[in-house]
């Protein structure tokens, strides 16, 4: 079976500082890839989606990038952390691009 | 923004009614999809209606779709303390999602 992992669960980290969140899929091969940003008590933004290694597309301009540098890995990363960063970072995959996605148990960042 | 919207933004219940939760959207779509969020998780896929179905029924929960009104339904039948959530509706475009701001859903027992 397929399982989706995120790592680390929180993270607390200074303004200015980099980021590194790492999003890591099992059991599939050739997934599609995404990257969510969730306020609190908001809808989901989404970040990054990729439909292959090395292939990204970017909805929103902003301090972040993704890079996936396996098939069944996506990293979500900035060089310096702005406070309005903080959020909840949920990485998801899908077999196509028309179906259901799977998420992962989210990253709670907090930039202080 | 092409995020819809959702209609009521919170809900509260008592144990074995029927919760109605309702979702507009702003596209043409290639399917809706509606998904669980417990506090402080990842999110779980329900259910997923086509643009050619109208209703769709999985378990205690019932999706319609209007295409005509651009929107979409969720009925959750009798009701369960475990189904204290927030709901959310998404709509499917070309390789991606846009989600809707979500139902907060309460359950009391």
């Amino acid at each position: 079976s397929q399982t989706i992992h995120q790592w680390p669960a929180t993270l607390v980290q200074p303004v200015g500082s980099p980021l590194s969140l790492e999003c890591t899929v099992e059991g599939t091969s050739n997934p599609n890839l995404y990257w969510y940003r969730q306020a609190a008590g908001r809808g989901l933004q989404l970040l990054f989606y990729s439909v292959g290694i090395g292939q990204i597309s970017s909805e929103v301009p902003q301090n972040l990038s993704a890079s996936r540098p396996q098939d069944r890995q996506f990293i979500l990363s900035s060089k310096k952390l702005l406070l309005s960063d903080s959020g909840f970072y949920l990485c998801a995959w899908s077999p196509g691009g028309d179906g259901e996605q799977y998420f992962g148990p989210g990253t709670r960042l907090t930039v202080t | 923004s092409q995020q819809g919207e959702e209609d009521p933004q919170a809900l509260s219940i008592q144990e074995g009614e029927n919760a109605t939760m309702n979702c507009s959207y702003k596209t043409s779509i290639n399917n809706l999809q509606w998904y669980r969020q417990n506090s402080g998780r990842g999110l779980v896929h329900l259910i997923l209606i086509r643009s050619n179905e109208r209703e769709k029924h999985s378990g205690r929960l019932r999706v319609t779709l209007d295409t005509s009104k651009k929107s979409s339904s969720l009925l959750i039948t009798a009701s369960r303390a475990a189904d204290t959530a927030s709901y959310f509706c998404a709509e499917q475009g070309a390789q991606k999602l846009v989600f809707g701001q979500g139902t907060r859903l309460t359950i009391n027992p």
